[in-house]
């Protein structure tokens, strides 16, 4: 089955704890993207990435890394969490970005930074 | 840069009745895509309509429709006969080469 798998569903944390949210698709897609969700503010972009080693900021880079080693997995790092990035995260991937083509979404992952 | 604004927060409409969700979006570029998503309660994201900027004929997809004005930079999405299950909250994207950039949300509420 198509899909992107995100892991974890829900993490809570204290602030300056390291963590790393996991993100892996299994459609052979070039694309892949970090967003997080905010009551409010909808949808915003993290970092994302067209290909393997190739990996850019979104509108809200800041306090995030990311890495794209392999073509399927492309994992969301938080060096040091603080409050305010609390939120949902999505991870997504499609064929292309640029090409009008279907994001596939993972489940989200509802992380408490306290 | 380009941007997406969702002016309605919140929309509530009586089942089987029609509801038009707005969204705008400012670009200078004149091929892109727009999209439309959906995420009920279970935050699931769910692809429901996609529009080819390059297209002058509004896409539908079953009860689901837009009306794509391009020169106004419009792209509202039309429901029919709203059903119960039609209760979330939608996005309207806009996808131009590796940015793909959404609008804040429109909550839709399904009255019985």
């Amino acid at each position: 089955e198509a899909q992107v798998t995100q892991n974890p569903r829900y993490l809570i944390t204290v602030t300056g704890k390291k963590l790393t949210v996991t993100c892996s698709q299994n459609m052979n897609h070039e694309y892949m993207s970090w967003y997080r969700q905010d009551p409010g503010l909808g949808l915003r972009q993290i970092y994302y990435s067209m290909n393997v080693e190739v990996t850019d900021k979104g509108d809200v880079p800041e306090g995030y890394k990311v890495s794209r080693k392999e073509k399927r997995n492309f994992p969301l790092i938080l060096e040091s969490p603080s409050p305010n990035q609390t939120s949902l995260y999505f991870c997504a991937s499609s064929l292309g970005g640029g090409l009008g083509e279907k994001l596939f979404f993972g489940s989200g992952t509802q992380l408490s930074v306290l | 840069a380009q941007t997406v604004t969702q002016s309605q927060p919140e929309m509530s409409v009586q089942e089987a009745e029609t509801v038009t969700l707005s969204c705008t979006y400012d670009t200078s570029e004149s091929d892109y895509y727009l999209f439309w998503y959906k995420q009920p309660p279970s935050r699931q994201m769910i692809l429901v309509i996609r529009q080819e900027a390059y297209k002058q004929q509004n896409a539908t997809e079953n009860r689901f429709s837009v009306n794509f004005q391009k020169a106004a930079k419009s792209f509202s999405l039309k429901i029919s006969d709203s059903q119960l299950g039609d209760a979330a909250m939608y996005f309207c994207a806009y996808d131009r080469d590796d940015k793909i950039i959404f609008g804040k949300g429109t909550r839709l509420h399904i009255l019985p």
